[in-house]
């Protein structure tokens, strides 16, 4: 089974903090997302990657940026943390497209509080 | 850009009762249609997914239909159990734009004993 791990459940920042969010995958996927997901918006992407290094904006990328140094590991960084930042994060990861669309897997999410 | 909208955004069904979970979609290169389920304080896990080849795919209680014409696909639940109570995401992937997939808003199922 496709296992993604994001290293914390929940998360409490301050405004202002530079914050982040750790997320690894252990079956050598090369895309991997991330996503935040608020009640009545379902889940929007911020950013997600093809490879390391590489780095693709998705819909709501402003206030956020990515590494992705090894390919199992992909990290979201919140530059200075603001409170409409609070919310529930999920990472993913899933094979490159090839032939067909291949599902995402999910790990289990980061519920981040700005105060 | 791609929307994807969901309906209805909460659903209750009495247990045993079938539910139907409806979305639909703009773009017509859309060609893969997940579905998601998420439990309470858990990832959203897929369930069963559809790609625009094929009309209908069934997984013992669970179905789901889609048409291309009408840009709309749907999710049935048979035979519930107390167990289905959850979150449900639909979502729908275009091909040859690196795997990213836009969701609908989720529909909370309940169902009660």
């Amino acid at each position: 089974d496709v296992k993604v791990t994001q290293s914390s459940r929940y998360l409490v920042k301050r405004t202002g903090e530079k914050v982040f969010l750790e997320c690894v995958q252990d079956m050598d996927h090369e895309n991997m997302f991330w996503y935040r997901q608020d009640p009545g918006l379902g889940l929007r992407l911020i950013y997600f990657s093809y490879d390391v290094k590489m780095k693709e904006k998705g819909d709501i990328p402003e206030g956020y940026s990515v590494s992705r140094e090894k390919k199992e590991r992909f990290s979201l960084i919140l530059e200075s943390a603001s409170t409409n930042q609070t919310s529930m994060y999920l990472c993913a990861s899933s094979p490159p497209v090839l032939e067909a669309n291949q599902p995402q897997h999910f790990g289990d999410g980061t519920r981040l509080s700005i105060l | 850009g791609e929307n994807v909208e969901q309906h209805p955004s909460t659903l209750s069904v009495q247990e045993g009762d079938s539910a139907v979970i409806k979305c639909t979609y703009s773009d017509s290169a859309s060609n893969y249609f997940p579905w998601y389920k998420q439990e309470l304080g858990k990832g959203p896990q897929l369930i069963i997914d559809i790609r625009s080849n094929v009309g209908e795919k069934k997984d013992q209680r669970i179905a789901v239909t889609l048409n291309k014409t009408a840009k709309h696909f749907s999710l049935h639940i048979t035979e519930t159990q107390p167990e289905d109570s959850a979150v449900y995401f639909c979502a729908d992937m275009i091909y040859n734009q690196g795997g990213k997939l836009i969701f609908g808003q989720g529909t909370e199922l309940s169902v009660k004993p």
